[in-house]
């Protein structure tokens, strides 16, 4: 596995709270990738990063914002959650521009009650 | 607008019979093209992959084909096993914005004894 750390694995949180969700890396990638996956629409991308403060937007960005303070962290926070973000959400990272595959981590399930 | 379809949400193969899941995309400007397998409560993982430049890879038992003209791909893998049996995702980046992989909706194969 690359070194890749999900925290939390689980969560269960109420609506209107904020949550935020860590991934952490050991390989020195310089890129980071957030993913959500639900049934019937694979895995859509929330936001990337490709360097320390340097992110931007996928295609299902709204409710959601990033951080990236270190090479190793990439922060995704949901502002006030909603039942709409219940789902589970993947960290990737990637090493370099050329044509090379995202590594992914092993997940955080998020419930939204 | 999806832009990587994976049409059959399910497949059953017997053990060492052939295993074959397609892949259409739609977006021309795609250059290379992944294959994820992920089991349950797991990450994804990287699998096998093809440049634009190339129909055909193979890797052991997993062999990915690609038709530029029809925008199509397709996982062979030969022969099947028990321990494939997973959900298996098309993936595709595009050269530009920092390679943004979009997913397929994915295909759940069993492989049964």
């Amino acid at each position: 596995d690359a070194g890749i750390t999900q925290s939390p694995r689980h969560k269960v949180t109420e609506t209107g709270t904020p949550v935020t969700l860590r991934c952490h890396q050991t390989e020195n990638h310089r890129y980071m990738y957030w993913y959500r996956q639900d049934p019937g629409h694979g895995l859509r991308l929330i936001h990337y990063s490709y360097g320390v403060k340097d992110t931007d937007k996928g295609e299902v960005s709204d409710g959601y914002s990033v951080s990236r303070s270190k090479t190793e962290d990439f922060l995704l926070t949901l502002e006030s959650a909603t039942s709409s973000q219940t789902s589970v959400y993947f960290c990737a990272i990637k090493d370099s521009l050329g044509n090379s595959p995202l590594h992914f981590g092993n997940g955080t399930r998020l419930t939204v009650t | 607008d999806q832009q990587v379809k994976q049409n059959s949400p399910s497949l059953s193969v017997q053990e060492g019979r052939i295993s074959i899941l397609n892949c259409d995309y739609t977006n021309s400007m795609f250059d290379y093209f992944l294959w994820y397998k992920k089991y349950p409560a797991e990450g994804p993982t990287f699998l096998i992959s093809i440049s634009s430049i190339k129909d055909k890879n193979e890797d052991g038992r997993f062999t990915v084909f690609l038709n530029k003209s029809a925008k199509h791909l397709s996982l062979h893998i030969v022969p099947s096993q028990p321990g494939d049996s997973a959900v298996y995702f098309c993936a595709a980046s595009d050269p530009g914005g920092y390679q943004k992989v979009t997913f397929g909706t994915g295909t759940k194969l069993q492989v049964i004894p």
